[in-house]
């Protein structure tokens, strides 16, 4: 199994502030990689799908970048609605998850 | 708009089975993709359970591959869990997803909790 280690596991953060998280994969993943959102009782948000595609209708704000093993989730000015947990996602080979980030609000 | 909606029982036995119903709204599952069921354990660990694909072939995590069988009522455009023998270690908030073969899952469900005990 393709193992996802996740970090930072917690996020403080203010609003304007650019944030990086960060998903390391045991192997590679051939850019096999998404980025969810989820707030607290709510179906987690694809925000961008292999590495670097943005889902419709989310801010550009989001980016994604990464090959190999390493990947990077960026929001470059943190906006008051983008607080929450966040996740990435490996579908290369079977499907497996990281731990989660969660961004909060310093 | 698509929409995926989770429901069941919160609350089951050790031992016995769970089963999951998830409506999906917006969207006929047999029209493409595959059809998820996914969990999330409490300390935020996520695991992969199956699909059910838009032909009605299955596809299961080997870990819980003699427990778990996901079915389909097209007419309703449901899909449904079933996992056998449950323990404690299945205790989990339960979602349904769409999955899209080269972009992975792309709707969620908000997800039921289910505590499995006695």
């Amino acid at each position: 199994d393709i193992q996802m280690t996740q970090s930072p596991s917690l996020l403080s953060a203010s609003v304007g502030d650019r944030v990086t998280i960060n998903c390391k994969a045991s192997q590679n993943i051939n850019k096999y990689l998404n980025w969810y959102q989820q707030k607290l009782g709510e179906a987690p948000k694809l925000l961008i799908y292999n590495t670097n595609n943005l889902q419709t209708g989310i801010p550009s704000r989001f980016s994604g970048s990464g090959s190999g093993t390493d990947y990077t989730l960026t929001i470059s000015s943190l906006q008051p609605e983008d607080f929450g947990t966040y996740f990435c996602f490996q579908h290369n080979s079977w499907n497996t998850f990281g731990a989660g980030t969660k961004l909060e609000l310093k | 708009e698509i929409q995926l909606q989770e429901s069941g029982p919160g609350l089951v036995k050790p031992s016995q089975s769970l089963s999951l119903t998830c409506s999906v709204t917006g969207y006929t599952i047999t029209s493409g993709y595959d059809w998820s069921w996914i969990r999330k354990f409490p300390g935020n660990k996520m695991e992969w359970m199956g699909y059910i694909s838009n032909s009605g072939s299955t596809n299961y995590n080997p870990s819980l591959k003699i427990r778990i069988s996901i079915t389909r009522d097209t007419s309703k455009n449901q899909f449904f869990l079933q996992l056998n023998s449950v323990t404690t270690e299945d205790t989990a908030t339960y979602y349904c997803a769409r999955r899209h073969r080269r972009s992975g899952f792309d709707y969620w469900g908000q997800g039921v909790m289910v505590t499995v005990s006695s």
